[in-house]
């Protein structure tokens, strides 16, 4: 049973358009919440650590907030190109690394 | 930058066989890790390892083993390989604790018949 769950599991997005989803995680012993591109026939690439509740980080059109009281993450993805296309995960740590099994979205021209 | 190299991309072996998975990083990273992704599912982490020799089980360790003789090094060994052994397997690596940013390679999907 993964307690680090990211929905939608997959997502179409037009050329342009913005769009978001979702990572839940356990809300007690949070240490710190990752997430990671995953490109097809790539390695991973981490995109975000954060650690405080309330954080918001950004990397040129994709930004992610955290709440930690309540246990998510969202990553948005402003004006999709299809260079965004990729696998999304995220990952919790506690005393460890769980990952969840990814977003993968796919941005039509 | 980091880099994390697999040594196959893809690799097709047969119920039975011994299978060497090799993972090689360049950054001098204290630790190194295993792990293998199916559809539907999070990465799941096979094995790890904090230092030369040392090697710690992963959540999903059964049908596996490690070896890691050399800091930069660190080798998934399938002793006798199964079908649900199917699977990408990934590699990572990172400097401080294991809950740090992980750096990854490109992954091997092998497929076992």
């Amino acid at each position: 049973i993964l307690n680090v769950e990211q929905s939608p599991q997959s997502l179409h997005v037009q050329e342009g358009d913005s769009t978001n989803f979702t990572c839940s995680f356990p809300s007690s012993n949070f240490y710190a919440l990752h997430w990671y591109r995953w490109e097809t026939a790539k390695s991973p690439e981490a995109l975000f650590v954060m650690t405080l509740n309330g954080d918001e980080k950004k990397k040129g059109r994709i930004s992610a907030t955290l709440n930690t009281k309540e246990g998510y993450s969202y990553l948005y993805i402003k004006g999709s190109q299809p260079e965004d296309s990729a696998t999304y995960l995220c990952a919790f740590t506690d005393y460890k690394l769980s990952f969840g099994a990814g977003t993968t979205v796919t941005v039509r021209a | 930058d980091v880099k994390v190299t697999q040594s196959s991309r893809y690799l097709v072996k047969r119920t039975g066989e011994k299978v060497f998975l090799e993972c090689v990083q360049d950054m001098d990273h204290e630790n190194m890790f295993w792990y293998r992704q199916d559809p539907g599912l999070g990465l799941r982490l096979i094995y790890f390892s904090y230092d030369v020799k040392m090697k710690e089980k992963g959540d999903i360790p059964e049908g596996y083993s490690v070896s890691r003789e050399k800091k930069e090094r660190f080798s998934l060994i399938l002793e006798s390989a199964s079908t649900n052994q199917t699977s990408m397997y990934l590699c990572a690596s990172n400097p401080g604790t294991r809950q740090e940013t992980q750096y990854f390679g490109p992954g091997t999907r092998l497929l076992v018949l």
